[in-house]
């Protein structure tokens, strides 16, 4: 496809539990980002690659939270020994290098619930 | 560390009428973008504003940017009800990391 996939689409998980998000950005996009959207509110920067660069993580909430970008193309967050305050929509977003003048393309989002 | 913070927060409008978003960041940043949110969905990116003084026109939105005041606005013209949805800003800090505005939540009444 030619936009963003995230997967799974929504996820239930019980508290405690391992949960890992996957992203797959357009081809041929260097950077990706992970932004996380509580109900209602706005966007939590996450964690950023961008081509073999080291990541910027400095929008991780915990050293529970970490993610990993294989070949330069798809990302997975993944969440360990998940909280009620983990539940949000994780949102995937891609874009080509900054000197080309591009907005990010989001995915549709992971939706998780933790209970 | 940036800050970017939209106003107002909700607006509930009729049809017809024109109206302002503000966006306000706190430190200089070189871009600023726009974006739109219908209900369950994602972000559709709608402006990339670059230098001070840009206004790019879509359709009934208009955008620009005052770098020196540190602020974009996102004006309505003779608002539709297809217009309703959550509106949000972006600021660039550092190398293309966007923070966001907290979102501007539009429904236009016919």
């Amino acid at each position: 496809g030619a936009g963003v996939s995230q997967s799974p689409s929504n996820k239930v998980t019980e508290k405690g539990k391992d949960v890992e998000l996957r992203c797959d950005p357009i081809s041929g996009h260097t950077a990706l980002y992970w932004y996380r959207q509580s109900l209602g509110q706005g966007l939590e920067f996450l964690i950023y690659f961008q081509g073999n660069s080291a990541p910027d993580k400095s929008g991780l909430p915990s050293d529970r939270f970490s993610a990993e970008r294989t070949g330069g193309s798809v990302s997975t967050l993944t969440i360990q020994r998940t909280q009620q305050e983990d539940s949000a929509v994780y949102l995937c977003a891609s874009s080509l290098h900054r000197q080309e003048l591009s907005p990010l393309h989001f995915g549709n989002g992971t939706r998780l619930t933790v209970t | 560390e940036l800050k970017v913070e939209q106003n107002p927060l909700f607006l509930s409008m009729q049809e017809g009428k024109n109206y302002t978003i503000y966006c306000n960041y706190s430190t200089t940043s070189d871009r600023l973008y726009w974006y739109r949110q219908d209900p369950g969905k994602s972000l559709e990116s709608l402006f990339v504003l670059l230098s001070n003084g840009a206004v790019k026109q879509e359709g009934r939105l208009m955008a620009s940017l005052d770098t020196k005041a540190r602020l974009s606005t996102l004006h309505i013209t003779a608002a539709v009800h297809d217009l309703s949805a959550t509106y949000f800003c972006a600021a660039e800090e550092g190398a293309q990391k966007l923070v966001f505005g907290q979102g501007t939540r539009l429904t236009i009444n016919p």
